[in-house]
């Protein structure tokens, strides 16, 4: 079964500049999730879907981060502006739909991101 | 809140010689837990998990974790390891609530086995 395909895999910006990332993810699955990943820490969420609808989003900057899964099926991750501090690793994960918090989340090769 | 800490920023280990990974937990309610590796410039790889039933729990590549609810650890272990499992290691740890269900993940464990 094909895995979470995340594009592009590197992206270098200048700060002020705009970027997104685009997410498929396993067939199936119901929920979409995006991550954070700062050097040198574990992955933070940042955004959960479940179908095409927002589940938690308590920790995604929403005055520069805006994230979308208009057909509850792929999704995209924008930055508008990026900031220095922006510069990480995003990681795109998906999980079947199974109750309770059992299900492993898969993960994509992730984005990183350079900003200057 | 719940938080995951990887008390070991690297692990160092001879090819051969048994391997763990320390993590501890701390949730209110029945945690969920989770360990996955990360190779140079990819995702994150499942490795298992623990849900309920038996403490210790068998997953991918000869790992194997055992779930201590009194000292809220979670070590993850290979009995034999290998030059490939050199990786970094993530503790992630999670309750559910009707509201979602956030998966926390630790700081990390880079494990660097010495042939």
């Amino acid at each position: 079964e094909a895995g979470v395909a995340q594009s592009p895999r590197y992206k270098i910006i200048e700060k002020r500049q705009s970027v997104a990332f685009w997410c498929n993810p396993i067939s199936g699955h119901a929920t979409l999730y995006w991550y954070q990943q700062i050097l040198g820490q574990g992955p933070k969420l940042l955004i959960q879907f479940q179908n095409n609808g927002v589940v938690d989003d308590s920790q995604l900057p929403k005055d520069r981060f805006s994230a979308e899964r208009l057909k509850g099926v792929d999704s995209t991750l924008k930055i508008q502006p990026a900031k220095l501090e922006d510069s990480a690793v995003y990681l795109c994960a998906s999980s079947p739909p199974i109750a309770g918090g059992q299900e492993t989340q898969y993960f994509g090769p992730g984005t990183r991101l350079l900003v200057l | 809140a719940q938080s995951v800490a990887q008390p070991e920023d690297q692990v160092n280990v001879a090819e051969g010689n048994p391997l763990t990974v320390k993590c501890t937990y701390s949730v209110s309610g029945n945690p969920y837990l989770f360990w996955y590796v990360q190779y140079p410039n990819r995702g994150l790889q499942f490795l298992l998990k623990y849900i309920t039933g038996d403490n210790l729990v068998k997953g991918s590549y000869g790992f194997e974790a055992e779930f201590n609810k009194s000292q809220t650890s979670f070590h993850l272990k290979k009995p034999s390891a290998l030059v490939s499992d050199s990786a970094l290691y993530f503790c992630a740890v999670r309750v559910f609530k009707a509201a979602g269900n956030k998966l926390t993940f630790g700081g990390g464990t880079r494990v660097l086995v010495k042939p």
